[in-house]
C-alpha cells in the first residue's frame, strides 16, 4: 500500500492557462474523489468515480472543469481558463467498496494551486 | 441533506491537557461520521470513524469519539495531549444512501502548549 499519490505538489500558473492534475489512487481501490480545499475551510467534495465511471458531479464543477479515469486507475482533473478564485488545494482521494458509503477515504497529499 | 457544525475553530491546550473538539452533524438518514488530521501543507489522515457499530469508536494516536444520536454529536477527545498533536482536525459526515462524498466541517486548528 504506497497510498494516494498526487502530481505535482505545486502548480503556480498565469489567470488564463489551463492546468492539468494527476491522481494515483490505492491500486486495490475502485473509488476515486476530488475535493478543492480553500484557506481555512474544509475540503469540498467536486467529482467521484466508481472505475471509469464519473458517477458524480458537484455544482462547484463548473463547465471549465473536466475529470477522467481512462482506465479505472489513475485520474486527471484539469481545469481550462483558470480563474483567481481556482487558487486552492486539490485533494484526491480514494476508497475501497462497491456498497455503502461506511469505507474511510485515504487522501493524498494535494496539490496546491496558484494563480498569478 | 447532511451538514457537520464544528464548533471552535481554534482551540488551545495544555501538553498533558485533555483533548475535547466538538461535532456536531444533520443527517436525514443514519450516518457514518469521520474524523481526520490534516499537518502543515498534506492531505488528510484518518483517525477513526463510525459505521454504525460501537457507538465509542477507537482510533489511532490515543483518540476516540462518541456518537451520540440523541445530541446527533460524534466529539473527539484524547486524555492527554502531545505536542505533536497540533494541526487541523475536520469532522466529515456520509451516508449509505446514494452520495458518496464526505461533508466536511469547517475544521478546528488545535493548538498544544508546553
Amino acid at each position: 500500500d504506497t497510498g494516494v499519490s498526487q502530481d505535482p505538489r505545486h502548480k503556480i500558473t498565469k489567470r488564463g492557462q489551463n492546468v492539468t492534475f494527476r491522481c494515483d489512487p490505492i491500486s486495490e481501490h475502485n473509488r476515486l474523489y476530488w475535493y478543492r480545499q480553500t484557506l481555512g475551510q474544509g475540503p469540498e467534495f467536486l467529482t467521484y468515480f466508481q472505475n471509469e465511471a464519473q458517477l458524480e458531479k458537484s455544482r462547484l464543477l463548473s463547465d471549465r472543469f473536466s475529470a477522467e479515469r481512462p482506465k479505472g486507475s489513475f485520474s486527471t482533473l484539469e481545469i481550462q481558463r483558470t480563474e483567481q478564485g481556482d487558487s486552492a488545494m486539490y485533494l484526491c482521494a480514494s476508497s475501497a467498496g462497491t456498497g455503502g458509503g461506511n469505507q474511510p477515504q485515504h487522501f493524498g497529499d494535494g496539490t496546491r494551486l496558484s494563480i498569478l | 441533506a447532511q451538514s457537520v457544525t464544528q464548533l471552535g475553530s481554534h482551540v488551545s491546550v495544555s501538553e498533558g491537557a485533555l483533548v475535547l473538539l466538538r461535532c456536531n452533524y444533520s443527517s436525514s438518514v443514519p450516518p457514518y461520521l469521520f474524523w481526520y488530521v490534516q499537518y502543515p501543507n498534506q492531505g488528510l489522515q484518518l483517525l477513526l470513524k463510525y459505521t454504525s457499530a460501537a457507538t465509542l469508536v477507537k482510533g489511532i494516536n490515543g483518540f476516540e469519539a462518541e456518537f451520540k444520536k440523541s445530541e446527533t454529536s460524534f466529539h473527539l477527545t484524547k486524555p492527554s495531549a502531545h505536542m505533536s498533536d497540533a494541526a487541523e482536525y475536520f469532522c466529515a459526515v456520509t451516508t449509505s444512501g446514494s452520495a458518496r462524498q464526505l461533508t466536511f466541517g469547517s475544521g478546528t486548528q488545535l493548538t498544544v502548549l508546553p
